[in-house]
């Protein structure tokens, strides 16, 4: 079965970028569909955006502006990448996939915090 | 965007049934879709459009829709259903949104 893996530094500074990876095993990258979604301590889920196996990306509109994803078939990763951040970007990070409108599986999360 | 409105909680106890509702403008053109979260842990999906449950999901859970408003019912809730719910849609261009979230304690 598929497992979703995410890496990557834990915190961040203020106005620094912000880089996640997503490794994929026990399946295709092809195919599917990648998104990223993230939950600051006990609030809710927020959609950040989703990624083709092509390389075709959607992004949340507010945060279009600083998003940027991408994908390496090769090596069956996808990729966050924040620009610009600040406090409110501190969540914990999920990668899941889907095939159409839902996330079928899921990430176990990393926590990214952004402070000096 | 669109919004999807949900009830911030329901109590609901043993062996009762739960009902939590999910509003918005988009639902009668777009699937919903339901997210249990337990506390510490990821999110998983227990029903796919609209109605549909993913193979390993029990079957007391259940979804329907009825204009702006979807509803995830849980006949016969147990002690493990206490959790967080979230409804989750898509607009036409390709856009998730997810509901504000609802806390199922069992009582």
């Amino acid at each position: 079965q598929v497992q979703l893996q995410e890496s990557g530094p834990g915190l961040v500074k203020p106005s620094e970028t912000l880089s996640l990876t997503c490794s994929v095993s026990g399946d295709s990258i092809t195919g599917y569909y990648w998104s990223w979604i993230r939950q600051p301590a006990g609030k809710g889920l927020e959609w950040i955006g989703r990624i083709y196996s092509s390389g075709s990306s959607t992004y949340k509109p507010s945060l279009k502006s600083r998003v940027t994803m991408s994908v390496d078939t090769s090596k069956n990763q996808f990729y966050l990448k924040l620009i610009s951040v600040t406090a409110a970007d501190t969540a914990v990070y999920y990668c899941a996939r889907g095939l159409l409108g839902e996330l079928l599986n899921w990430g176990q999360g990393t926590v990214v915090t952004v402070n000096s | 965007s669109f919004e999807l409105t949900q009830p911030p909680s329901v109590s609901v106890s043993p062996g009762q049934t739960a009902k939590i509702t999910c509003s918005g403008d988009a639902l009668p053109k777009q699937y919903a879709y339901w997210y249990q979260q337990k506390p510490g842990q990821a999110p998983v999906l227990v029903i796919l459009k609209d109605s549909e449950r993913p193979s390993g999901i029990p079957e007391r859970f259940s979804g329907s829709s009825s204009g702006t408003t979807v509803t995830l019912t849980i006949s016969g809730v147990q002690a493990e259903d206490e959790a967080d719910y979230y409804c989750q849609s898509a607009d036409s261009s390709g856009i998730f949104v997810f509901g504000t979230g609802t806390k199922v304690t069992v009582l």
